[in-house]
């Protein structure tokens, strides 16, 4: 079981970067890692994956060492409805492609 | 596309009850999965489907809690009886394949009283 360990809350404001750091010590050779959003009342959404270096799309990016023990969600310039609780997870491939949540990161971003 | 649709919304029982929850995933998703949220806290995996077989049932609680996919595509979660540590939000969600991202549905909110 690929645990994560990421801070359970963050503030930020308006149009600053946030970087979310999640550690994932014992993550298997055919793991990979993927972030999720959730707003309440709602399910949690997909934000960026990957497996190893770095990934950006259209509204995150993602740095992965080349240790792969831990990776960093890098979401550019805030905006208030960025607030939500963002979990790290590790994708476990071997196992059907499993996928664990922890307790998540609160982010609050203020005006 | 249509995403996960979920069935009730919202759903309130006396404890000793029965309750069924609904799932339609999002088609041609072969995996699908049940979690279940306790206010505060990230999703808790229950079970996860491999088109209509079980790839992990391990965190079930397997004396109360049963669900099916029949014929691959939409799923049940039943509770019988329930108790009041089942109050949580019931999430549903389907993937295509391999590492393809999960899709959720709005979930279930059940208070058990």
């Amino acid at each position: 079981l690929a645990k994560t360990t990421q801070p359970i809350s963050m503030d930020s404001y308006e149009g600053q970067e946030v970087n979310i750091t999640c550690s994932h010590n014992n993550i298997a050779t055919n793991d990979y890692i993927t972030w999720y959003q959730q707003f309440p009342s709602q399910g949690p959404r997909f934000i960026i994956q990957g497996y190893k270096t770095k990934v950006t799309n259209e509204v995150a990016s993602l740095f992965i060492p080349a240790d792969r023990k831990s990776s960093t969600l890098s979401l550019p310039r805030v905006s208030l409805s960025d607030t939500a609780v963002y979990y790290c997870l590790v994708g476990e491939l071997a196992a059907g492609n499993k996928l664990t949540f922890g307790g998540g990161t609160r982010v609050l971003v203020k005006p | 596309e249509a995403g996960v649709a979920q069935s009730p919304r919202y759903k309130i029982i006396e404890k000793r009850q029965s309750v069924a929850f609904w799932c339609n995933p999002i088609s041609g998703h072969a995996t699908l999965y049940w979690y279940q949220q306790i206010l505060g806290q990230g999703p808790k995996l229950l079970i996860q489907f491999q088109n209509n077989g079980v790839v992990d049932d391990s965190q079930l609680p397997k004396d109360r809690f049963s669900a099916e996919r029949l014929k691959g595509v939409d799923s049940t979660l039943k509770i019988q009886p329930a108790k009041l540590e089942d109050s949580a939000v019931y999430l549903c969600a389907s993937s295509f394949e391999g590492n393809s991202p999960l899709h959720f549905g709005n979930g279930t909110r059940l208070t058990v009283t």
